[in-house]
């Protein structure tokens, strides 16, 4: 069955690194892949959308890979800060629906 | 733009009874989906709604229902709660109605407790 993988461990990195999250995915070929950030006890936002056809997106401190032959999308956030600590999803869309499968998330903490 | 509206946003029931959940998608969202969230299981799909039709629903028990109203308004409805039923429920609209390359914009949930 279709699967998707985030480190479920969380990441605690010093403010001012880069921040990289994984998002591996088993038995499927996406058209795209899409990334959202979760504070506590609020919904999912969107961040970023990337196509099987784009290596690389990036939207201001955010950069998105997606490599389909490693089935692995990369979310990194340069020049990270503490506002960026919340947890991250990856979701990638079933071909012939409309739901989406989304990840368990990656904890992300940005220490001062 | 007013984003999406849940309500209620905490309640807690007990098991056997049923509750309703409400979903008030952006002005202009014609597609409406449900996704339970628990701490263990993630987000998982339940429903997907577009013009008052279910165009496709998750692997979760007939309790689990839904449907949506002319005005794109949508609400849940679970029945016979049970404590596994205890979750966060979020609705999520989207613009494009025919593809599904759209992103999701999601409401704050309603937190549902089962006691």
């Amino acid at each position: 069955s279709q699967k998707i993988e985030q480190n479920s461990e969380a990441l605690n990195i010093q403010e001012g690194k880069t921040a990289t999250l994984t998002c591996n995915y088993t038995n499927y070929s996406p058209a795209y892949l899409q990334w959202y950030r979760q504070d506590p006890g609020r919904g999912p936002v969107f961040l970023l959308l990337i196509r099987e056809n784009e290596k690389e997106k990036r939207k201001e401190r955010l950069k998105v890979t997606f490599d389909t032959t490693l089935k692995q999308s990369l979310f990194h956030i340069t020049a990270s800060q503490p506002a960026d600590s919340a947890t991250y999803l990856c979701a990638l869309p079933v071909s012939g629906t409309y739901k989406y499968i989304f990840g368990t998330g990656t904890r992300l903490k940005v220490l001062a | 733009k007013a984003g999406v509206t849940q309500t209620p946003r905490y309640l807690i029931k007990t098991r056997g009874q049923q509750v309703t959940l409400s979903c008030s998608p952006i002005s202009g969202h014609r597609s409406v989906s449900w996704y339970q969230q628990t701490p263990g299981q993630g987000l998982q799909f339940l429903f997907e709604y577009f013009s008052e039709t279910q165009r496709n629903k998750g692997n979760f028990p007939g309790r689990f229902s839904g449907r949506q109203f002319s005005n794109s308004r949508s609400e849940m409805n679970v029945s016979t709660l049970e404590l596994g039923d205890s979750a966060l429920y979020l609705c999520a609209s989207s613009f494009i109605p025919t593809t599904n390359t759209g992103e999701l914009f999601f409401g704050e949930g309603s937190r549902l407790t089962v006691l």
